[in-house]
């Protein structure tokens, strides 16, 4: 157990639908990270908060795709409209400023039908 | 463009072999290059090397950092079926902000 949690684990939508994902990172933990994963790839970036400062956003994440983390503790990302490509894993990592080591939280699996 | 790029991409042992996972990188303003292994769940945290600390071992696991040539390699010695999993090579720089670029990562599969 990393101490990250993702809310749900699993979650299956129809096409044209908004989705709604939670995470708590490790409470010490000023940084949070989103990362999206599909089958035989690595995490993809898609965004980064330090505190409830969003600073970076992947230049590839759609219009669709919005994350917020209001009170620098837990995050929300949310996907409006889904699409059969949005389909993945989206995973949560939280570090601590001026540490390199991010941990994983277990993820949310995302399917449109 | 910041990279990394993992070999192999996939390769099936078995138990009691050595194997060598490869990651290579070019990132800018590197700071640190993290394994992880990952199996059907979230990756788990393995090692992380920096320029004070370029090489680490775990038991029947070790890595070293070649920041000259700016690669790293991840050994694993008398591989066991529960070693069998995606690895994967993070690389933390800063280039405007604070990024992780992973690889594709390498998939290990060890036999009985």
């Amino acid at each position: 157990d990393t101490g990250v949690s993702q809310d749900p684990r699993h979650k299956i939508t129809k096409r044209g639908q908004n989705v709604t994902f939670r995470c708590d990172p490790i409470s010490e933990h000023n940084r949070l990270y989103w990362y999206r994963q599909t089958l035989g790839q690595g995490p993809e970036f898609l965004t980064y908060f330090q505190n409830e400062a969003q600073l970076e956003k992947s230049r590839l994440l759609s219009d669709r795709f919005s994350a917020e983390r209001p009170k620098g503790s837990f995050s929300t990302l949310e996907i409006q409209r889904t699409e059969q490509g949005d389909s993945a894993m989206y995973l949560c990592a939280s570090s601590r400023q001026g540490e390199n080591e991010q941990f994983f939280g277990p993820g949310t699996r995302l399917t449109v039908l | 463009e910041d990279k990394v790029v993992q070999s192999p991409l996939s390769l099936v042992v078995h138990e009691g072999d050595t194997v060598t996972l490869n990651c290579s990188y070019e990132v800018t303003n590197f700071r640190s290059l993290l394994w992880y292994k990952q199996e059907k769940k979230a990756p788990t945290f393995l090692f992380m090397l920096t320029s004070s600390g370029i090489e680490k071992k775990s038991g029947r696991l070790s890595s070293i950092l070649d920041k000259k040539e700016l690669f790293s390699i991840l050994n694993i010695t008398a591989t066991q079926t529960g070693d069998s999993a995606v690895y994967l090579c993070a690389v933390y720089g800063i280039s405007g902000t604070y990024k992780y670029i992973f690889g594709t990562g390498t998939r290990l599969k060890v036999l009985a």
